[in-house]
């Protein structure tokens, strides 16, 4: 089945720490997106890729990086993680919305748990 | 931007009730969206639904997008329906769109 795969699903990291998540897809889509969800609150758009191209959102902290390897693969960086970046981390994918030519449904993955000690 | 609003916050049924859900919009979409996050945190698509009504099972919405509002049905719940409910509009950005999401509708279903 075509699907959004993320791994790990469950990360525990130290206070400044580097951890990099990752996010797979076999839906063939041009665009990911990563998302953050604190408790019991809405996913947030962090950045999102249409092909290689990056957008960033403009309140998204630079400790967040992103990369881009190919169609298929989506990194998200937490280049000093800290207490307050504990949280769900989603990756989705749609299709390109002008090949569309209407908006089209975001596919999202079960998400990775992020712990920060 | 445009404001997406979910009621109500939370919901508390006995297992076999029906229930509704709200999403108003407060600018005209081309789409939107209504999602299943189960416990474990997965963001399941319910429906991808710009006007009219669709029907999955015991669950269907409807969109009234002149109207700016779309209503989420659950008849005969389960246990299995406990989790949040959001809807989300999509905002067109270059060639790919942001999600704008409400704050959800967190159902419990007891058994």
């Amino acid at each position: 089945d075509a699907m959004v795969i993320q791994n790990p699903r469950y990360q525990v990291t130290q206070f400044g720490k580097p951890v990099t998540l990752s996010c797979s897809q076999t839906l063939n889509h041009n665009v990911m997106y990563w998302y953050q969800q604190k408790s019991s609150q809405a996913p947030k758009l962090l950045f999102h890729y249409y092909d290689k191209d990056f957008n960033n959102e403009a309140d998204t902290p630079d400790n967040f990086q992103s990369r881009r390897p190919n169609t298929s693969f989506c990194f998200l960086d937490i280049r000093s993680p800290g207490l307050g970046d504990a949280a769900m981390y989603l990756c989705a994918t749609s299709r390109d919305w002008f090949r569309q030519q209407r908006a089209d449904t975001q596919y999202f993955g079960p998400g990775t748990r992020l712990t920060v000690l | 931007g445009i404001q997406v609003e979910q009621s109500p916050p939370d919901l508390i049924l006995q297992e076999g009730a029906n229930s509704t859900l709200r999403c108003n919009f407060s600018d005209s979409v081309n789409n939107l969206q209504w999602f299943h996050q189960n416990p474990w945190g997965q963001l399941i698509n319910l429906f991808y639904i710009p006007s009219g009504t669709k029907q999955n099972g015991r669950l269907s919405a409807t969109t009234v997008a002149t109207e700016r509002y779309s209503l989420l049905y659950i008849s005969s719940s389960q246990t299995t329906d406990s989790g949040v409910y959001f809807c989300a509009v999509p905002l067109q950005q270059g060639g790919s769109e942001k999600l704008v999401f409400g704050k959800g509708t967190k159902l419990t279903v007891n058994p």
